[in-house]
């Protein structure tokens, strides 16, 4: 079955900083690549989505992502983190021509002043 | 326009109890999930409609766990004879075609459950 693995539970940043998040999957095939930001008592938002072509997908505020086979990864960076960017991130995968979500365990980011 | 709406946006109900959480998708979608998000299984897929076709199941964690979508619209998961570990957010999405999980899934702001 597929599976998602975010490292980290937790990262902490300076506002200003790099933001990176892991985020590992486990499909022999390559799945479609998906994340989500998640605002306090709020549902999920997409930021950006891998699913064929250019393997740099840029999202929303200022977000991108790079899928890379080799290494089953699809980690999510930012330049330079900005307060609001505090939440909880989740990385998601799904098989292609399947229809539900596999998440990761979540991220939760926080910017530190 | 209007997003994907739930309610109630809090429920907490005694142990035993049944609940029925309501689902409004984006008008159009015919493509609506369940996912249930709670502090120890994460997020997970409950089930999930597509038009008129047979829904899948296959996430729904026990028979006390059922859903509806009247009129291809309008979804009701119903939790019969509710146990504390039913406790979670349930979130509710949907897609405008959902074929495949290539369309964005586009969320609610879930509901709360307790379950005391």
């Amino acid at each position: 079955a597929q599976s998602v693995t975010q490292l980290g539970s937790h990262v902490s940043v300076s506002e200003g900083a790099l933001v990176l998040l892991r985020c590992n999957y486990s499909s022999s095939v390559p799945p479609y690549l998906f994340w989500y930001v998640q605002y306090p008592n709020q549902g999920l938002q997409l930021l950006l989505k891998y699913t064929t072509g250019a393997t740099l997908v840029k999202g929303i505020n200022g977000f991108e992502a790079e899928f890379k086979k080799s290494e089953t990864s699809f980690h999510l960076t930012k330049p330079s983190a900005h307060m609001s960017d505090a939440a909880e991130y989740f990385c998601a995968v799904s098989d292609r021509g399947a229809q539900k979500l596999v998440f990761g365990q979540g991220t939760r980011l926080t910017i530190n002043p | 326009g209007a997003g994907v709406s739930q309610s109630p946006s809090n429920k907490v109900t005694e142990k035993g109890k049944d609940v029925e959480l309501r689902c409004d998708p984006i008008s159009g979608h015919t493509a609506l999930y369940w996912y249930r998000q709670s502090l120890g299984q994460g997020l997970e897929f409950l089930i999930y409609f597509q038009g008129n076709s047979a829904p899948d199941k296959s996430g729904l964690p026990s028979d006390r766990f059922s859903a509806e979508r009247t009129g291809g619209s309008v979804s009701t998961l119903t939790i019969q004879r509710t146990q504390q570990e039913d406790s979670a957010v349930y979130l509710c999405a949907s897609s405008l075609n959902g074929r495949t999980s290539r369309d964005e899934q586009f969320f609610g702001p879930g509901t709360r459950l307790t379950v005391l």
